[in-house]
């Protein structure tokens, strides 16, 4: 079955940049997806199609795609952007949809 | 403002059935696909299934893991999304989340908070 990989943790210092990668195959012909998840709340939608931003999102937050790897970055973070972030793509019609492991950013 | 909240969850024994509501506002609920996503307990976001607008005639997906036992419906004149469980498995165990497709392409826009369910002997 088809899988997204995700580290399971990043940590970095406020104000510096966060890099959250994706891992897939065949990701030349997927969109990616990325939504935020903060503690005892629903998900957001970050990022779609690879470097959408939706409105509303800060332009802080940043998407883009290189081969096999996407990446979600978080540009000047704060530590209000503490949280697990979750990549998705449309597979296929027998699996629809995929979920990365989810990745726990955490603000030091 | 978009609004969905559901409702309906609840302890339940292996084998036994529940069912879910979501009640949307703020947007023009029968244009959209409707969908529900779970979160068991410290684990990820699994897909459940969608069910389609009028336009495609209603017509559902589900995931593997809950086809056959899981029926989505939903009523456009009261605005509600509805998910059937039938033969429930430990492995039920989750929060779940009703979402709106923004454009009838698996990417959710807006969120319930959730409704909690449990199965448990």
């Amino acid at each position: 079955s088809y899988v997204l990989i995700q580290p399971p943790s990043v940590a970095v210092a406020p104000g510096t940049s966060a890099r959250i990668t994706c891992g897939g195959n065949n990701f030349e012909t997927r969109s990616v997806h990325w939504y935020q998840q903060k503690p005892g709340q629903a998900p957001l939608l970050v990022i779609h199609y690879d470097s959408d931003r939706p409105s509303g999102i800060p332009e802080r937050f940043s998407g883009s795609k290189s081969g096999n790897t996407a990446t979600l970055t978080i540009s000047r973070v704060e530590v209000g952007d503490e949280a697990d972030y979750y990549c998705q793509v449309w597979e296929s019609v027998d699996n629809p949809v995929v979920f990365g492991g989810g990745t726990k950013l955490t603000v030091l | 403002e978009v609004q969905l909240v559901e409702s309906g969850g609840g302890l339940v024994q292996p084998g036994g059935s529940l069912r879910l509501s979501c009640v949307a506002s703020g947007f023009p609920f029968s244009d959209h696909y409707m969908d529900w996503v779970r979160q068991a307990p410290g684990k990820g976001l699994e897909w459940v299934g969608r069910i389609r607008n009028k336009a495609n005639s209603h017509t559902t997906e589900y995931a593997a893991s809950v086809k056959g036992r899981f029926v989505i419906s939903r009523d456009d004149s009261q605005k509600s999304l509805y998910l059937q469980m039938d033969g429930l498995k430990t492995e039920d165990t989750a929060l779940y989340y009703c979402a709106r497709e923004k454009s009838a392409n698996f990417v959710w826009d807006y969120w319930g908070q959730g409704t909690l369910v449990t199965v448990s002997s």
